[in-house]
């Protein structure tokens, strides 16, 4: 089973609303990763969990906020954010085995637009 | 630094006729290489990857590329199209930072299969 699963799948929200986007896997994977991708473009890394703890925060505005409660769950919490954050935000995960061969597996994404 | 380039932003294909979406990469060594998928609204599904272990890849829904050094390319093939294969496609490049991996993206290739 290679299931990354993210709810919602879409989300309407107001600049002043607090939401949070949740992600869930149970391959046992060690990493979690949260993406931020526009229309026609690729995928922009936003964040990286490794054993639960933030690795990597590519300089994400503060209005998002990452927490991972546990090896299998990821959230993304979202304040005040701007209409220019209307994206596909994705989740990830790999094994974390180390090495360049680390898989990652997407979930399908959660469309957010703000208004 | 590793960087991957997709030299057709756009491929257009009859249906029964053969796919080839190129890539070159560059790395100072030698590196982990993915193809991933992505329909319309969807996340992205691994199609294929690349560890140094055979230099011709089969993936899933009869794909295949072919890692050539002395070309640094990967680029994707099919024997014969589908309309189902209608996609954006990326290569990508995967390099370890120690705790986690994290990939580089080209900017996509979007594949188009008329009938």
């Amino acid at each position: 089973d290679t299931e990354v699963t993210q709810t919602p799948k879409h989300l309407v929200m107001g600049m002043t609303n607090k939401k949070s986007l949740k992600c869930e896997q149970h391959m046992g994977h060690r990493a979690m990763y949260w993406y931020k991708q526009k229309a026609k473009k690729p995928p922009e890394l936003m964040f990286v969990y490794s054993y639960e703890k933030l690795s990597i925060n590519e300089s994400v505005p503060s209005r998002f906020s990452p927490e991972c409660p546990n090896s299998s769950l990821l959230n993304l919490h979202l304040h005040a954010l701007q209409p220019e954050d209307s994206a596909l935000y994705l989740c990830a995960s790999s094994p974390n085995w180390g090495g360049d061969t680390d898989t990652q597996y997407f979930g399908p994404g959660t469309r957010l637009t703000v208004l | 630094a590793q960087s991957v380039t997709q030299l057709d932003s756009h491929v257009s294909v009859s249906e029964g006729t053969p796919v080839l979406l190129r890539c070159n990469y560059s790395s100072s060594y030698s590196p982990s290489l993915f193809w991933y998928v992505q329909h319309p609204n969807k996340g992205l599904q691994l199609l294929l990857k690349y560890t140094s272990a055979a230099t011709l890849v089969k993936g899933i829904n009869g794909f295949e590329a072919e890692f050539k050094k002395s070309e640094t390319s990967f680029h994707l093939t099919k024997p014969s199209a589908h309309m189902s294969d209608a996609a954006e496609y990326f290569c990508v490049v995967s390099a370890n930072t120690g705790t986690a991996s994290k990939l580089t993206f080209g900017t996509g290739t979007r594949l188009q299969v008329t009938l």
